[in-house]
């Protein structure tokens, strides 16, 4: 079985600072996917990215970027400069490619982002 | 749009009421999820179909009724609700590479 943590249920910050979503995983698998995920207020979840167990490199994208360690199993990511419209709630999911949990997608439970004008 | 469609976008029902929420993807996925969330709570995982065959429920009552015809769409029958069923329900396709989301259904029952 596979279990995805957020530690962290709510974050606040002021807008300009940066901030850190930490993501931990479990699986016995040696195969599988990463993901992050953002739920604005309107409810839909937006897919940000993608990341497979054979790729460590970190990524960025504008003023995200994602530090993916296998050896911690964490996948944590960072906002830079936050801004009013990164308030949402953000998760963290997993999918393995092996065994009798194939492709079978678990979420963490979610973090709270809160950004203050 | 992500390609998981479903509707209605907002329903609210009577709690004597029979009604559907539906899920369509056309992304070739395998795997479709059916997901509550309530108010400031986690996504909470209800069921889940693999190749149409369903290889979850997590301990969801019998008056959610989920229905895989194909490997296409996902329906979840609802009856005789409570006010707490009250949530948004999201409906999710997947493949060993990517999943989707919906925009879900905000459903209130009254």
């Amino acid at each position: 079985a596979q279990k995805v943590t957020q530690a962290q249920t709510e974050i606040s910050v002021v807008e300009k600072e940066d901030v850190t979503l930490d993501c931990v995983y479990e699986t016995r698998d040696t195969t599988y996917y990463l993901f992050w995920y953002k739920q604005p207020p309107s409810g839909e979840l937006v897919f940000l990215i993608r990341r497979n167990s054979f790729d460590e490199q970190n990524e960025i994208s504008g003023r995200y970027s994602w530090n993916f360690q296998k050896s911690t199993s964490s996948f944590n990511f960072t906002i830079t400069a936050s801004q009013v419209v990164d308030s949402a709630v953000y998760f963290c999911a997993l999918i393995p490619l092996g065994g009798t949990s194939y492709g079978k997608l678990t979420f963490g439970q979610g973090t709270i982002l809160t950004v203050h004008p | 749009e992500t390609g998981v469609t479903q509707t209605p976008r907002h329903l609210v029902m009577g709690m004597t009421n029979k009604k559907s929420l539906k899920c369509e993807q056309h992304l070739g996925h395998n795997a479709m999820y059916w997901y509550k969330q309530s108010a400031k709570k986690p996504l909470e995982l209800m069921f889940v179909y693999n190749f149409k065959e369903q290889t979850e429920n997590n301990s969801v009552p019998s008056r959610f009724s989920p229905e895989c015809p194909n490997s296409s769409h996902l329906f979840l029958h609802l009856h005789t609700l409570q006010p707490e069923d009250s949530a948004l329900y999201l409906c999710a396709s997947s493949q060993s590479t990517e999943a989707f989301f919906g925009q879900g259904t905000r459903l209130t029952v009254v």
